[in-house]
């Protein structure tokens, strides 16, 4: 299977804690995405990264979230302090670059679901 | 700023009936325009795509979506509705070069036997 992967595919943790999430993008795809997704709603954009350079934050992303691709492969991102707030589910996307000004499609994961008790 | 609204967040039809997913628009550049479908526990997939060109889109499974730029609308539509279609459908919007989505709120299709 060469799609996006995720892991884990759950997490359970208590207020406080803190959790880091992986995600592996289609492997010669440059650009990678954070998306959060609530019950009910659809997913929000959190971040993305261009090779190793993390290009675009949301304002979502407080000062306890943090996400790296240290050398443009896989990504991290971690949740400092966690609240009850965090529960979502966390997407990452894939793509890669093309010609300026053109889309290139974003191909997701099967998403991490975190559960802050 | 970019922003997506789904109308009804519920949409049920019975097997074989149109089905008809609407989505309105917001946007200060020309928008590119999708629909994502997610089946449960799994990741977004995408249905169909608007960029430029043909503003009548055909996608997988039979879905096609009407890109109208003085309605600022994006419905999507399929002549005859499966079981198998039954998920959570999104629509979203990015501009040229933008690399991010805005999604709308998703509607969920149900089919009824």
């Amino acid at each position: 299977d060469t799609g996006v992967s995720q892991d884990p595919r759950h997490k359970i943790t208590k207020r406080g804690q803190n959790v880091t999430f992986r995600c592996d993008p289609i492997s010669e795809h440059n650009r990678l995405y954070w998306y959060r997704q609530t019950l009910g709603q659809g997913p929000e954009f959190l971040t993305y990264f261009q090779n190793e350079a993390q290009l675009e934050k949301s304002r979502l992303l407080s000062d306890r979230f943090s996400a790296e691709r240290p050398k443009g492969s896989f990504s991290t991102l971690e949740i400092q302090r966690t609240e009850q707030g965090d529960s979502a589910m966390y997407l990452c996307a894939s793509s890669l670059d093309g010609p300026r000004g053109s889309y290139n499609e974003q191909f997701f994961g099967p998403g991490t679901r975190l559960t802050v008790l | 700023a970019q922003s997506v609204t789904q109308l009804g967040s519920h949409v049920s039809v019975s097997e074989g009936a149109l089905v008809l997913l609407r989505c309105n628009y917001s946007s200060s550049v020309p928008p590119y325009l999708f629909w994502y479908v997610q089946y449960p526990n799994q990741g977004l997939q995408l249905l169909l795509k608007y960029t430029t060109g043909a503003t009548l889109v055909k996608g997988i499974n039979g879905f096609e979506a009407e890109f109208k730029k003085s309605e600022t609308s994006f419905h999507l539509t399929k002549p005859s509705a499966h079981m198998s279609d039954a998920a959570e459908y999104f629509c979203a919007v990015s501009g040229p070069g933008a690399q991010k989505l805005v999604f709308g709120q998703g509607t969920r299709l149900t089919i009824n036997p």
